[in-house]
């Protein structure tokens, strides 16, 4: 069964340091990919996805993230956080023959982000 | 209103009551999912519907009912609700396609005495 990684369920940074997020699966067919974001109270939305083609994918709010097929990963990064990005964050992967979009999630982290 | 509406959100209920989860999507997608939210666990997936009255289970399905008459309605019923249930309770829907995204209500807040 497909498993997702992520390392540190809770990650600080000082305001306008780089994030870095990580994301590790298990799957040896390359999935598809997602990261959502929850802040308090609210559901998940997404932040970005990597279908096919380039793999370094752009998403909402300066966040981007880079699909690394020998490494099984999928880190999440934004060069300077903001106060505004403390919340969780959630990588999710869907089988590519999964046509109901199954999802995968992994345990979450949370980001704090020091003023 | 547009989009995916849970209700209520928040309950708080005691062990043994039933209590049903209702969810509600305006975009007629065909699979809707009902996912927990614990601390240490992450999401897990509870129950999930292909279509109008087909239903499956997901990883923990155990003390959990579900159907789907209509397409925009998925609700979940606890049957006996235990402590154990007390939970986030996440709903969502997406088009059939595993590259789609899955769009979330904001969920239900459970508590079980």
């Amino acid at each position: 069964a497909q498993s997702v990684t992520q390392l540190g369920s809770h990650v600080s940074v000082s305001e306008g340091a780089l994030v870095l997020l990580r994301c590790n699966y298990s799957s040896s067919v390359p999935p598809y990919l997602f990261w959502y974001v929850q802040y308090p109270n609210q559901g998940l939305q997404l932040l970005l996805k990597y279908t096919t083609g380039a793999t370094l994918v752009k998403g909402i709010n300066g966040f981007e993230a880079e699909f690394k097929k020998s490494e099984t990963s999928f880190h999440l990064t934004k060069p300077s956080a903001h106060m505004s990005d403390a919340a969780e964050y959630f990588c999710a992967v869907s089988e590519r023959d999964n046509a109901g979009n199954m999802l995968t999630f992994g345990g979450g982290t949370r980001l704090m982000v020091k003023p | 209103d547009a989009g995916i509406t849970q209700s209520p959100r928040y309950k708080i209920t005691e062990t043994g009551r039933q209590v049903t989860l209702m969810c509600h999507q305006t975009w007629s997608h065909s699979y809707m999912f009902w996912y927990r939210q614990d601390l240490g666990h992450g999401l897990r997936l509870i129950y999930y519907s292909a279509a109008a009255d087909i239903t499956d289970k997901g990883e923990v399905p155990d003390g959990y009912v579900v159907s789907r008459s209509k397409t925009e309605n998925f609700p979940l019923t606890l049957e006996s609700a235990t402590r154990s249930q007390t939970s986030v309770y996440f709903c969502a829907s997406v088009l059939a396609g595993g590259h789609n995204e899955q769009f979330f209500g904001p969920g239900t807040r459970l508590t079980v005495l």
